[in-house]
């Protein structure tokens, strides 16, 4: 079974620092990997996917994750933080091979910037 | 780009109203997803589909039902609804046959059952 765990339900950060929020997940098989975000009143967009390949994966707005198998992680970063960034950011799972195609989410981190 | 239409961005029922949420996308996507979203819950799958008249329970089915008559339209239905089912309601879509696929979500539907 996979599961996925956002460490910190809140993260604030000032504008113009490093943004750096946390994933671990656990899956039997290797995983596919998203990070979406949710902005007020909005539904989820996804910022990235990790899929094969190259473990440093970008996104957009300036967003990038690296998927680390021996820590089992998959941390957004984002080197400078704008007050746009303020949102709730979901990390999610999915098996690869044949199975379902439920994606498994974490319970979110909201972002606060301050000004 | 995708584009996934959940019918009303705000609702508000009564108890023991039948309630119907309608998602439609536009893609030709194959699976179509019910979420319900709670804070400090994340979001938690209610029912999902992976073709037409094809349904699957989620996690959390109970006091839910769905209806896949069309591949592009997804219903959710509160068979009577309960002020518990008060919350953010999202409908999610992909492809099939490539698990790698993000889901594409709709902007919601904030329901309030009084």
């Amino acid at each position: 079974a996979q599961s996925v765990t956002q460490l910190g339900s809140h993260v604030s950060v000032s504008e113009g620092a490093l943004v750096l929020l946390r994933c671990n997940y656990s899956s039997s098989v290797p995983p596919y990997l998203f990070w979406y975000v949710q902005y007020p009143n909005q539904g989820l967009q996804l910022l990235l996917k990790y899929t094969t390949g190259a473990t440093l994966v970008k996104g957009i707005n300036g967003f990038e994750a690296e998927f680390k198998k021996s820590e089992t992680s998959f941390h957004l970063t984002k080197p400078s933080a704008h007050m746009s960034d303020a949102a709730e950011y979901f990390c999610a799972v999915i098996e690869s091979g044949a199975g379902s195609y439920q994606l498994t989410f974490g319970k979110g981190t909201k972002l606060s910037v301050i000004p | 780009d995708v584009k996934v239409t959940q019918s009303s961005r705000y609702l508000v029922k009564r108890t023991g109203e039948k309630v119907f949420l309608e998602c439609v996308q536009d893609m030709d996507h194959e699976n179509m997803f019910w979420y319900r979203q709670d804070p400090g819950l994340g979001l938690r799958l209610i029912y999902f589909s992976y073709d037409v008249k094809m349904k699957e329970k989620g996690d959390i089915p109970e006091g839910y039902s769905v209806s896949r008559e069309k591949k592009e339209r997804f219903s959710l239905i509160l068979e009577s609804a309960s002020t518990n089912q008060t919350s953010m309601y999202l409908c999610a879509s992909s492809l099939q046959g490539a698990r790698n696929q993000p889901q594409h979500f709709g902007d919601g539907t904030r329901l309030s059952i009084l």
